[in-house]
């Protein structure tokens, strides 16, 4: 099945350890989304690509980074993470336009903790 | 201003019965795209319904309906029959305009518990 997935679903971390969250998609999707949701909260999205394009929310910390070296895949940096990156990290994907708003399509997340 | 408004932080059911969770919403876009959204305590999203604004009819999709009220400005997920794996987080969400680029606005959730 076509899907959106994430690894690892579990990631523990050091403090201002660096770590790399991954994201890989078979639905073949140009929009590709990562968001930072934390407990009982909201998704907050931090940033996401249009094909190669890259769109960074406003209030994205620098510490957070993004790479997307092809269609399928997509890598969320923590470069220096800290105790208040501790979140589940969700990645989803939206196909190209339809002429009509479509649905994103998230992956199971990763839950990130940071010791 | 709240682009999208949830007012409900938890909610309770009684199985079998239905419930009504609501959202309100803010745009100045006539096309836009209403979304609801199951989070289970897994973590997942699980896309449930959408509404075009443009639809003139509710979007239903099995135990699940969308009432959409454009002049109000409202898009309230009413489930019917409630089970008890309806227990979760709800999320409803709108995009402004056509673009699938568009950004994604979500509220801040309804938590439904389901009693047995």
């Amino acid at each position: 099945d076509a899907m959106v997935i994430q690894n690892p679903r579990y990631q523990v971390t050091q403090f201002g350890k660096p770590v790399t969250l991954s994201c890989s998609q078979t639905l073949n999707h140009n929009v590709m989304y990562w968001y930072q949701q934390k407990s009982s909260q909201a998704p907050k999205l931090l940033f996401h690509y249009y094909d190669k394009d890259f769109n960074n929310e406003a209030d994205t910390p620098d510490n957070f980074q993004s790479r997307r070296p092809n269609t399928s895949f997509c890598f969320l940096d923590i470069r220096s993470p800290g105790l208040g990156d501790a979140a589940m990290y969700l990645c989803a994907t939206s196909p190209r336009n339809s002429g009509r708003p479509e649905t994103q399509y998230f992956g199971p997340g990763t839950r990130l903790l940071v010791l | 201003a709240q682009k999208i408004t949830q007012t409900q932080p938890g909610m309770f059911v009684q199985e079998k019965e239905a419930v009504t969770l609501d959202c309100t919403y803010d745009t100045s876009d006539q096309s836009y795209g209403l979304f609801w959204y199951k989070q289970p305590s897994s973590g997942e999203m699980i896309f449930l319904i959408y509404q075009g604004s443009y639809d003139e009819q509710n979007a239903t999709e099995g135990r699940y309906s969308l009432n959409f009220q454009k002049a109000r400005k409202s898009a309230n997920l009413v489930i019917s029959a409630s089970q008890l794996g309806d227990s979760a987080m709800y999320f409803c969400a709108m995009r402004e305009g056509l673009y699938n680029f568009n950004k994604f606005y979500f509220g801040s959730g309804t938590k439904l518990n389901v009693k047995p």
